[in-house]
Order: C-alpha cells, then sequence, then structure tokens
C-alpha cells in the first residue's frame, strides 16, 4: 500500500523558514517523480514543486521560485520541501505527491503551515 | 500559461441522480487532464487520468471524456460515498500542474 506521510509543518513568523518532509512507503520511491500541492480555503489547490526520479530535474511555481527548494534522498525514501522567506500569502496545508509530471497518483495527509505574526 | 475553466463551482443532487461536470482549457491540451475528488478533511484522490482512464480501484460510475479544450466528467449514478468537491487538472509539460477551481457537490 502506498503510504505518503508528511511532517515538520507548524507556526512561522514572516520571513522565517520551516522545512517540510515527507516519508514515504509501499513502492519503489527512487521510481518516481514527487510533487507538493499546497491548498488554502480562498485558492483551491495549487501546485507547488515537482522533482524527477534522480532529483536532478527540479520545476517550482513562479511565486516560490528562489524562495522553496524540493529535494529528495532516494535512500531513505524521503521527500524535502525548504520553504524560506515565508509569506502569510504561503499558509496553507502542504501535500506530499508521488507523481508531478503529469498527474498526482497518491497523496499524503499534508501539513499544516501558517505564517502569521 | 494555459487556463482552466470548471463549471460549475457547486451543485446539488439527489441520490441516483447523474452528475456532470465540465472543465475547458485555454487551448488545445489533448487528453493532457485529470479528475481529482477530495472529501472535508482529506487529501484529494486522482479518479480519471489522461481523460478517460480510470485510476486503480475507482467505482466504473465515474468516467471522464473529452480532447483539446472541452473536457467532461461523469457520475452516472450518485452514491452518499459521493459528495465531495471535484477538481480537473491539466498538464502541458513545461509549467507544472495547474488545477481547476472545484465543484462541490452536495445533497439536495
Amino acid at each position: 500500500e502506498v503510504q505518503l506521510v508528511e511532517s515538520g509543518g507548524g507556526l512561522v513568523q514572516p520571513g522565517g523558514s520551516l522545512r517540510l518532509s515527507c516519508a514515504a512507503s509501499g513502492f519503489t520511491f527512487s521510481g518516481y517523480w514527487m510533487t507538493w500541492v499546497r491548498q488554502t480555503p480562498g485558492t483551491g489547490l495549487e501546485w507547488v514543486a515537482s522533482i524527477n526520479e534522480g532529483g536532478s530535474e527540479k520545476y517550482y511555481l513562479d511565486s516560490v521560485k528562489g524562495r522553496f527548494t524540493i529535494s529528495r534522498d532516494n535512500a531513505k525514501s524521503s521527500l524535502f520541501l525548504q520553504l524560506n522567506s515565508l509569506r502569510v500569502a504561503d499558509t496553507a496545508v502542504y501535500y506530499c505527491g508521488r507523481g508531478g509530471r503529469t498527474k498526482v497518483s497518491y497523496w499524503g495527509h499534508g501539513a499544516l503551515v501558517t505564517v502569521s505574526s | 500559461d494555459i487556463q482552466m475553466t470548471q463549471s460549475p463551482s457547486s451543485l446539488s443532487a439527489s441520490e441516483g441522480d447523474r452528475v456532470t461536470i465540465t472543465c475547458q482549457a485555454s487551448q488545445d491540451i489533448r487528453n493532457h487532464l485529470n479528475w481529482y475528488q477530495q472529501k472535508p478533511g482529506r487529501a484529494p484522490k486522482l479518479l480519471i487520468y489522461d481523460a478517460s482512464t480510470m485510476h486503480t480501484g475507482v467505482p466504473s460510475r465515474f468516467s471522464g471524456s473529452g480532447s483539446g479544450t472541452d473536457f467532461t466528467f461523469t457520475i452516472s449514478s450518485l452514491q452518499p460515498e459521493d459528495f465531495a468537491t471535484y477538481y480537473c487538472q491539466l498538464y502541458d509539460g513545461v509549467a507544472g500542474l495547474t488545477f481547476g477551481g472545484g465543484t462541490k457537490v452536495e445533497i439536495k
């Protein structure tokens, strides 16, 4: 069974940083693109970033380029999202997903990131 | 960037009803269109990919059709567990994934 479990969410002040992690199991992690998608009540679902199987290709939403970094550790079946220079508008539930080149086939339960002073 | 328009934003229906949701892309995306279901407090689930292919384990009452710019998602006979929000999502191989605004299916 495919399982994706996010961690690392929390409350952070504007300008602060946070690192989200996603632990994957139930499939060969190194064989799949991986993705982060976020969701706020006001804006629905929004793709944030994707990374290819080996980590050599990374793609980002324009509004997070230069602030967020996606990475992965295939040996530990883990996906990461480093969030820097956080803004109030980045407040959302962040989902880890398997896939991302064309679709997200499986989703984690989500991690809430709240940016507020 | 390619824009996606999903409609309606909400609808009310009864158990057993046929429900149809549409998504329109601002330019030809061939069959690069997927559909997801999301229940309150839960993560989205993939239902249909590449416009008409059912994901593993998805009940046959769910279907998708279309190509080019116009796409349709149908629930042939609405079941109690189908009350949820449905999203379309396109991909163009360049700018990541783009989600529609969602359609909330509510009980009439």
